[in-house]
């Protein structure tokens, strides 16, 4: 059975502290991973999509990379308006739909 | 400007009333999904589509039925709402290359 799990549950970090998320997963065959961002009281927005070990993507302060076994979400000097959760999913080969974490509770403090 | 969008936002109802959660995109996309979100929890998928008059139970059994007459329009019913029901639900539609796009979620209490 595909699996995800992301740690830790919840980070604290001061402003322009960098850190990692981890995306710990197992699949039968990864058509594709991805990452989002869930605001409280909103749904997930897209941020990352990868696609095979190796690969990575960057956007503003925010960089996803990609191994056999896990991916991580590296955020370099954030800033409070980094603050949210974010989660992982993987989408198996030959499935439609995702398998998603449980998700990382970042605060990001001024 | 390609959306999707989920009404009510917010709802409490009484237990045992027949409710419709509603759920419309405007991005042409074929396959659609409803997710349940409890607070700290992953997300469980509950129904998807794959086009008009398809539809599929996810591995959540949540006691809620779908329908997709249009390919738009994707609504879940919750035939006889009880507290354990008391959930977020999350509604999505998908792109090959852009995963899901995820509407901003209907917060339901039953009480």
């Amino acid at each position: 059975e595909d699996q995800v799990t992301q740690s830790p549950e919840a980070l604290r970090l001061q402003e322009g502290e960098s850190s990692s998320l981890n995306c710990s997963y197992t699949v039968s065959g990864l058509r594709g991973l991805f990452w989002y961002r869930q605001d409280p009281g909103k749904g997930p927005e897209f941020l990352f999509t990868l696609y095979s070990a190796g690969e990575e993507k960057e956007k503003e302060r925010l960089k996803a990379t990609l191994t056999k076994k896990e991916s991580f979400l590296h955020i370099t000097a954030p800033k409070p308006e980094d603050s949210a959760t974010y989660l992982c999913a993987v989408q198996a080969s030959g499935k439609n739909d995702m398998r998603f974490g449980a998700g990382t509770r970042l605060t990001v403090k001024p | 400007e390609a959306d999707i969008y989920q009404t009510p936002r917010y709802l409490v109802i009484g237990t045992g009333k027949k409710i419709t959660l509603e759920c419309s995109q405007t991005m042409g996309h074929d396959k659609m999904y409803w997710y349940q979100q409890d607070p700290g929890m992953e997300l469980h998928l509950i129904h998807y589509s794959y086009g008009v008059n398809s539809t599929e139970k996810g591995d959540l059994s949540s006691e809620s039925t779908v329908s997709r007459i249009r390919t738009e329009h994707f609504p879940l019913t919750l035939e006889s709402a009880r507290p354990s029901h008391t959930s977020q639900y999350l509604c999505a539609s998908s792109d090959i290359r852009y995963g899901y796009t995820f509407g901003s979620g209907t917060r339901l209490t039953v009480v």
